[in-house]
């Protein structure tokens, strides 16, 4: 079973509008990463928070991380119709013998220009 | 650099052919893996390694051979394809599989009649 779960599947917005994208999981972890992955395309990295960490930001992006609730959301602001792609939360439960990321099902984000 | 190379883009096989899929990278990565993507399933991890002439199973292993006989290579095999086999694969490296990123090829598509 997935230990990643995205929320929304999908997502419309307007472009200059903001997209949350929420990720729960079931167990205890180590970090957790985001991915984007265009259409056709590998999936490329955005960020990466660690368990003990609560907030993170790059650029136009804003991670969260609540271990008690085990969920993390994913803020990009001001979006561009470029942001449209799958975006992916992954799980890793270990720092020790080898990352063995669990990735979810993904939201598609879709920006209308 | 180039990154992560993955050959072939496509590839159609009848059920039993077996066939390689190979991935390369420039990186000086430690860690090397291998995923599938299937509609509404996520990435599901089949074979990861560690450095070269270590390798593990990851969640759905059956069906599919890794060797890493180099720190740049990270081949495939399919033994006996079958239909279920039909997915798209990724290979993904880290620095370290350690709680590092992931860089990800552009993935192979395969077919199985």
């Amino acid at each position: 079973s997935q230990q990643g779960e995205e929320d929304p599947q999908a997502l419309s917005i307007q472009e200059g509008e903001n997209a949350t994208m929420n990720c729960s999981y079931k167990t205890s972890i180590n970090n957790l990463q985001w991915y984007r992955q265009n259409s056709g395309r590998g999936l490329v990295h955005l960020i990466l928070i660690r368990s003990n960490e609560r907030e993170k930001h790059s650029g136009r992006l804003r991670v969260t991380l609540d271990t008690s609730k085990k969920s993390s959301s994913l803020l990009i602001t001001a979006s561009r119709a470029a942001d449209t792609a799958s975006y992916f939360c992954a799980t890793d439960l270990t720092e020790t013998s080898g990352s063995r990321l669990t990735f979810g099902e993904g939201t598609q984000l879709t920006v209308n220009p | 650099n180039a990154g992560v190379t993955q050959t072939p883009k496509f590839q159609v096989l009848k059920t039993g052919q077996s066939m390689t899929l190979q991935c390369a990278q420039d990186m000086n990565h430690e860690y090397m893996s291998w995923y599938r993507q299937d509609p509404g399933m996520g990435l599901r991890l089949i074979h990861y390694s560690v450095g070269a002439g270590i390798t593990d199973q990851g969640e759905v292993p059956n069906g599919y051979n890794v060797s890493r006989s180099t720190t740049e290579d990270f081949p495939l095999r399919l033994l006996s394809a079958a239909p279920s086999q039909t997915s798209v694969y990724f290979c993904a490296s880290s620095r370290n599989g350690r709680g590092s990123p992931l860089h990800f090829g552009n993935g192979t598509r395969l077919t199985v009649t």
